[in-house]
């Protein structure tokens, strides 16, 4: 079966300082790889998404960028971090499948807050 | 613009059932989601619609009118562990996926 690992959970970090989530997914290959960012009492936003190794799509211009070194790992980075970046993180994927619903499944989220 | 709709609030008792609502204007439309969604933590997954017409799956169905670009949630038998917000998704014509807000829902002993 198929398992998705994202960290850390929960973090705090002051303006300016850089970032890093990590995400990796597991009991599958090539899947499509998503980032998106939660703000409360808003729908999730789509930051970045990857359908290989080195294809990024950016949805959303902003200081965060996103690498997936390996077919099954997915990095979301920052050089410096805003105050307005604070929010909920979550990873997902979704088959590449031609047809069906290809439903997403998200990691467990990391909750970022800068100070 | 591509827009979802699900009010922001409900409340219901347990043990009732409680209909969400979503209505929706995209560009095209591949498929409809439903996600769950307690607080703190990561959406999961509950159901799809693609074409008109009711999916059940237990205490839960979901609905599909196409034509209307409307869907409901029905949540039969409500426990307390229902207490979540309730994720409506659109997949578009370039299949992306958009989202609503959410409908937090209440249960009341």
């Amino acid at each position: 079966s198929q398992t998705i690992h994202q960290w850390p959970a929960t973090l705090v970090q002051p303006v300016g300082s850089p970032l890093s989530l990590e995400c990796t997914v597991e009991g599958t290959s090539n899947p499509n790889l998503y980032w998106y960012r939660q703000a409360a009492g808003r729908g999730l936003q789509l930051l970045f998404y990857s359908v290989g190794i080195g294809q990024i799509s950016s949805e959303v211009p902003q200081n965060l960028s996103a690498s997936r070194p390996q077919d099954r790992q997915f990095i979301l980075s920052s050089k410096k971090l805003l105050l307005s970046d604070s929010g909920f993180y979550l990873c997902a994927w979704s088959s590449t499948a031609p047809s069906g619903a290809n439903v997403l499944t998200f990691g467990a989220g990391s909750r970022l807050t800068v100070l | 613009g591509q827009n979802i709709d699900q009010p922001t609030e409900m409340t219901a008792t347990e043990g009732a059932i409680v209909q969400i609502n979503c209505t929706y204007q995209t560009s095209g439309f591949n498929g409809l989601f439903w996600y769950q969604q307690h607080a703190g933590e990561a959406p999961t997954f509950l159901s799809y619609n693609v074409l008109d017409g009711l999916e059940e799956k237990g205490r839960f169905s979901s609905f599909l009118s196409r034509s209307k670009g409307y869907s409901y949630l029905l949540l039969k038998e409500l426990q307390m562990k229902d207490s979540a917000s309730y994720l409506c998704a659109v997949r578009d014509s370039n299949y992306q996926l958009i989202w609503g807000a959410g409908t937090k829902l209440i249960i009341k002993p």
